[in-house]
């Protein structure tokens, strides 16, 4: 299995400021086609995790521009310009190149 | 919209067996991969596998195969998961979720399940 190793943040992150979550792959996840299948997520305290950034570097639909993704075939970062509360809650790093799907043990955002 | 809603939370005795539902609204079913996840306090969350609509095609994580055994009802747009011969490792929250080529973009609100004497 591609095992996910996610980085800790600094807690808590003042308001405003930026914060950058790492994540590692125990395998390359650029696929053949040219993308790399590399999904973010944030779960907010008391609800279900909502995808924010799939293909490393594209952002779902609906979901701020103040957050951006980037890296290589094995390491990942999610970028949040100017950290808000509504950005508090665990972030999650997940494979998606293959079975079985897995994930990173989370990084937790706290807001100062 | 897109809506996955699941069923309350279960407490069940260790030994015992537990199905849970997702129904689904506001997307073709049909033509839908529907996977389902589970989260346990650390925090962290696994897939178990998903099950295609369609002609009820599965692909399950080697981890769960005879744990969890998923099925559709399509008349009612409706995932569904046993869970058998559960554990105190069992207990969890259960997720279904939509996957897509972009990953899992829709999440039901979850399901506790209490493994308990």
């Amino acid at each position: 299995d591609i095992v996910m190793t996610q980085g800790a943040l600094p807690n808590p992150v003042p308001s405003g400021e930026s914060a950058s979550i790492t994540c590692q792959s125990s395998k390359s996840l650029l696929h053949s086609n040219g993308k790399t299948y590399l999904n973010w997520y944030l779960q907010r305290p008391g609800q279900s995790p909502q995808l924010l950034i799939y293909w490393m570097s594209t952002r779902a639909s609906g979901v701020s521009d103040r957050f951006s993704g980037s890296g290589s075939g094995t390491d990942f970062t999610l970028k949040i310009s100017s950290v808000e509360a509504e950005d508090v809650g665990v972030y999650y790093c997940q494979q998606f190149l293959e079975y079985p799907r897995t994930f990173g043990g989370g990084t937790k955002l706290e807001l100062k | 919209q897109v809506k996955l809603l699941q069923s309350g939370a279960e407490l069940v005795k260790p030994g015992a067996s537990v199905k849970l539902s997702c129904k689904t609204s506001g997307f073709t079913f049909s033509t839908s991969y529907m996977s389902w996840l589970k989260q346990v306090p650390g925090p962290s969350i696994e897939w178990i596998g998903w099950i295609y609509a369609g002609d009820g095609g599965t692909n399950y994580n080697q981890k769960f195969k005879g744990k969890a055994t998923l099925t559709v009802d399509k008349s009612s747009s409706t995932a569904y998961m046993d869970l058998s011969s559960l554990t105190s490792e069992d207990a969890a929250v259960y997720f279904c979720a939509r996957g897509t080529t972009g990953g899992f973009a829709y999440w039901g609100q979850g399901t506790l399940v209490t493994v308990s004497s």
